[in-house]
């Protein structure tokens, strides 16, 4: 069974500009989370999606965040415009619905802002 | 709103011997998931033991195993026989029994484990 796919693995930008990164879960999988893990700190989530709809999206900085599942599957993040705060690990998990209990992580991509 | 706390921010054990990594957290909950989650420096996430607050046993896998103290709202990781590919960050992590918004899982900083040849 492949695992959750996750590009790019890196990503160097300069500040204000713009950078999207792409998920995609373990087939099946209805429920879809992306999280943020800054430096020396656990991973946050940003944003839970179930199928394409959102069911919490409360700690996602939404003057320059947004993410979108639109056919239910593979997920986009968007960054628009970076500040050099939002340099972390973007993770994504995901797990066969909600009611499961083990989230399964994708490899993460590692967002450098200059 | 529940926390996770791991206070110990690097460990170090000597290959073959045992270690404990320590957790504590904060719930108003009575039923819930408790997690250790490995994350090498390859940043992929695994899961390396599980815990429902419900079961009074603890948890095992092979070398991994948990010392969980429910009242003491403690959750603790002992790894024996410690090997060099054990050597990562460890997460202890919180989940809500309940679906929905509250399925997310909410982390600890994480502890650092070294680990000597």
């Amino acid at each position: 069974e492949a695992g959750v796919a996750q590009s790019p693995r890196y990503k160097i930008i300069e500040k204000r500009q713009s950078v999207a990164f792409w998920c995609n879960p373990i087939s099946g999988h209805a429920t879809l989370y992306w999280y943020q893990q800054i430096l020396g700190q656990g991973p946050k989530l940003l944003i839970q999606f179930q199928n394409n709809g959102v069911v919490d999206d409360s700690q996602l900085p939404k003057d320059r965040f947004s993410a979108e599942r639109l056919k239910g599957v593979d997920s986009t993040l968007k960054i628009q415009p970076a500040k050099l705060e939002d340099s972390a690990v973007y993770l994504c998990a995901s797990i066969q619905s909600s009611r499961s209990d083990t989230q399964y992580f994708g490899p993460g991509t590692r967002l450098t802002v200059l | 709103a529940q926390t996770v706390t791991q206070s110990q921010p690097e460990m170090s054990v000597q290959e073959a011997e045992t270690v404990t990594l320590s957790c504590t957290y904060d719930t108003s909950e009575s039923d819930y998931y408790l997690f250790w989650y490995k994350q090498p420096p390859s940043r992929q996430m695994i899961l390396v033991i599980r815990q429902e607050a419900y079961k009074q046993q603890n948890a095992t896998e092979n070398r991994f195993s948990v010392n969980f103290q429910k009242a003491a709202k403690s959750f603790s990781l002992k790894i024996s026989d410690s090997q060099l590919g054990d050597a990562a960050m460890y997460f202890c992590a919180y989940r809500s029994v309940f679906n929905g918004a509250n399925s997310k899982l909410t982390f600890g900083k994480g502890i650092t484990l070294s680990v000597r040849p």
